[in-house]
């Protein structure tokens, strides 16, 4: 089955403590991104890479870091969470064409404490 | 800012079509209009999308206006399982940096009642 899936669900750390979240594509898809969505203020996107080794800031990448070293990972890092990350993720993905939908997975829900 | 304009909320009765506007009046001609759903917290669900002529898939239908400023989504026979965030969203064309972003707003909430 095509799909996008993020690890883990859900996740509860303290300020400070790096964490990784992953997100895996299985549908060979040059395209992938990751939003935060909060209450009030939508989807926002964090990063997004075009292919391989190439990745760009979105709208609001303070504070987070990416990487894409393969096609089918795109990892979500916080080095040193605050509680201003506490939010609902998503990584999302696509063949990158105009004409090409963005896919979903099931979303992140993290808490700084 | 979101470039589309949707009414916050709509009910509709099970069994009936449900149809959803939006407003898009500063398109350009080389943005596509997407519609999206969202049921509770999770991903986003990508439904339909076009350009300029009217669209039909297994989900839903798209009209999209002559002049593309405004199209509206059609759930030919909405169930209680379509109620859900609706998101129009107006994608630019897809050529790197945020061109490659889809543009959030915050969505019609459909609430189909039996």
């Amino acid at each position: 089955e095509a799909q996008v899936t993020q690890n883990p669900r859900y996740l509860i750390t303290v300020t400070g403590k790096k964490l990784t979240v992953t997100c895996s594509q299985n549908m060979n898809h040059e395209y992938m991104s990751w939003y935060r969505q909060d209450p009030g203020l939508g989807l926002r996107q964090i990063y997004y890479s075009m292919n391989v080794e190439v990745t760009d800031k979105g709208d609001v990448p303070e504070g987070y870091k990416v990487s894409r070293k393969e096609k089918r990972n795109f990892p979500l890092i916080l080095e040193s969470p605050s509680p201003n990350q506490t939010s609902l993720y998503f990584c999302a993905s696509s063949r990158g064409q105009a004409r090409s939908p963005l896919h979903f997975g099931n979303g992140t829900r993290l808490t700084v404490t | 800012d979101a470039k589309t304009t949707q009414p916050p909320s709509m009910d509709c009765a099970e069994g009936r079509a449900a149809n959803l506007p939006c407003n898009h009046s500063t398109i350009s001609g080389n943005e596509y209009v997407y519609w999206y759903r969202q049921i509770h917290s999770q991903g986003p669900q990508y439904i339909i999308h076009g350009l300029k002529n009217n669209e039909t898939n297994e989900m839903a239908s798209l009209i999209i206006t002559e002049d593309r400023k405004s199209s509206t989504l059609i759930l030919p026979h909405a169930t209680l399982r379509d109620t859900a965030v609706y998101y129009c969203i107006v994608r630019v064309f897809f050529g790197g940096g945020s061109q490659g972003n889809l543009i959030f707003g915050k969505g019609t909430k459909l609430s189909v009642k039996p």
